[in-house]
This record gives C-alpha cells, sequence and structure tokens, in this order.
C-alpha cells in the first residue's frame, strides 16, 4: 500500500524557514517524480513543485510564486522528499501535500495518484 | 486567480444529475493536455476521481464522468448522494506557466 506521510510543519515567523518531510513507503521511490502541492486555509489546491528521479535527471520545477525561495529535494536511501521553505510570508500559509502518480513518471498534466495527509504550515508574528 | 475556471459552487436534490465546469484556454486544456478530478471531503487529501479527462480509477463508482470539448472540460455526477457533498477540482498543465494547475474549486452541496 502506498503510504506518504508528511511532517514538519508548524508556526514560523515572517522571513523565517521550515523545511518538510514526506516520508514514502510501498512503492519504488527512487523512481518516483513526486511534487509538492499547497492549499491555503479556505483556499484551492496550488501546485508547488516536482523533483524528477535521479534516473531522469533529478531536475526541479517550480511555481511562479515560490520560485527562488523553495527548494524539493530528495533522499532515496531514506525515502524522503523534501520542501526547503526559505524567506516565509503569511501569503505561505498553507496545508503542504505531497504527492505522486502511479506510474513513477509524473509528467505534469499526468494524475496524481497519491496524497498525503499535508502538514500545516503557518507563517505569523 | 486560477487558470482553470470553475463556478465557486452547485447544487443539486439526491437523485439528480449535476455537471462542474472547468473551463481553461489554449494554452491548457485547448492544447490537448490531459485533465483530472479530485474529490476532496472537509478535512481530508484530494483523491483522484477521474483522470486522462473521461477515465476512472478502480473504485470510483460510475456515476461520476468526465468529457472535455474544445477549451473546457466537465464533471458530471448521477444519482446524486449525500456523501457526494464536496470540494471538486479540475486540474492539467499550463504550458504558458510551465507548471501544473487547478481551477479554483467547486463546492457541491447536495440539498
Amino acid at each position: 500500500e502506498v503510504q506518504l506521510v508528511e511532517s514538519g510543519g508548524g508556526l514560523v515567523k515572517p522571513g523565517g524557514s521550515l523545511r518538510l518531510s514526506c516520508a514514502a513507503s510501498g512503492f519504488t521511490f527512487s523512481n518516483a517524480w513526486m511534487t509538492w502541492v499547497r492549499q491555503a486555509p479556505g483556499k484551492g489546491l496550488e501546485w508547488v513543485g516536482r523533483i524528477k528521479s535521479k534516473a531522469d535527471g533529478g531536475t526541479t520545477d517550480y511555481a511562479a510564486p515560490v520560485k527562488g525561495k523553495f527548494s524539493i529535494s530528495r533522499d532515496d536511501s531514506k525515502n524522503t522528499l523534501y520542501l526547503q521553505m526559505n524567506s516565509l510570508k503569511t501569503e505561505d500559509t498553507a496545508v503542504y501535500y505531497c504527492a505522486t502518480c502511479a506510474h513513477g513518471v509524473c509528467y505534469m498534466d499526468k494524475p496524481f495518484d497519491y496524497w498525503g495527509q499535508g502538514t500545516l504550515v503557518t507563517v505569523s508574528s | 486567480q486560477s487558470v482553470l475556471t470553475q463556478p465557486p459552487s452547485v447544487s443539486g436534490a439526491p437523485g439528480q444529475r449535476v455537471t462542474i465546469s472547468c473551463t481553461g484556454s489554449s494554452s491548457n486544456i485547448g492544447a490537448g493536455y490531459d485533465v483530472q478530478w479530485y474529490q476532496q471531503l472537509p478535512g481530508t487529501a484530494p483523491k483522484l476521481l477521474i483522470y486522462g479527462v473521461s477515465n476512472r480509477p478502480s473504485g470510483v463508482p460510475d456515476r461520476f464522468s468526465g468529457s472535455k470539448s474544445g477549451t473546457s472540460a466537465s464533471l458530471a455526477i448521477t444519482g446524486l448522494q449525500a456523501e457526494d457533498e464536496a470540494d471538486y477540482y479540475c486540474q492539467s498543465y499550463d504550458s504558458s506557466l510551465s507548471g501544473s494547475v487547478f481551477g479554483g474549486g467547486t463546492k457541491l452541496t447536495v440539498l
């Protein structure tokens, strides 16, 4: 059974940093392209970015609002995905979900079959 | 403002049919990119409902169906049930933004 478990959320002051983790199990993590999606309180879903598998180059892509301040990485030895968030603003307050697709290679118009339960990040002074 | 536009809310009585539209443009749905639909119950993660415009994952009832025409996609729900009350999101890719995009979401109320 595929499981994605996010952690690392919490309260952080504006301008601060936070690193989220997503522990994966039930599939071959090293082959999977992984994605982060966020949802501000009472708002819709927003794609944050994705990382390809190392075999496919390990490259990252980001949404414009987070480019340059968020960084996605992975540790295949730990089956864990990360989201490093810097220069946080109040508008970054959201539940952050990690997600992946059933076939590993997640082109951006393909479905996110599996989602974690999310972790809440609150940016407030 | 979402690149994919959905109505904020729709409603219907039990047993009725409702449709939710997702209007895009020539850089996303109109360019032939796949469209997905997700159902999100309160306090839970989104669940994949429809993929590749009109395909249902295993376990999704055939009361849910998807279609696409031009720059728009639609989700239809027939035989509406109380448990269908949820938020629904469409998703695709936008070549101008070079990223996945979601609709703003539609809240379905079962009267």
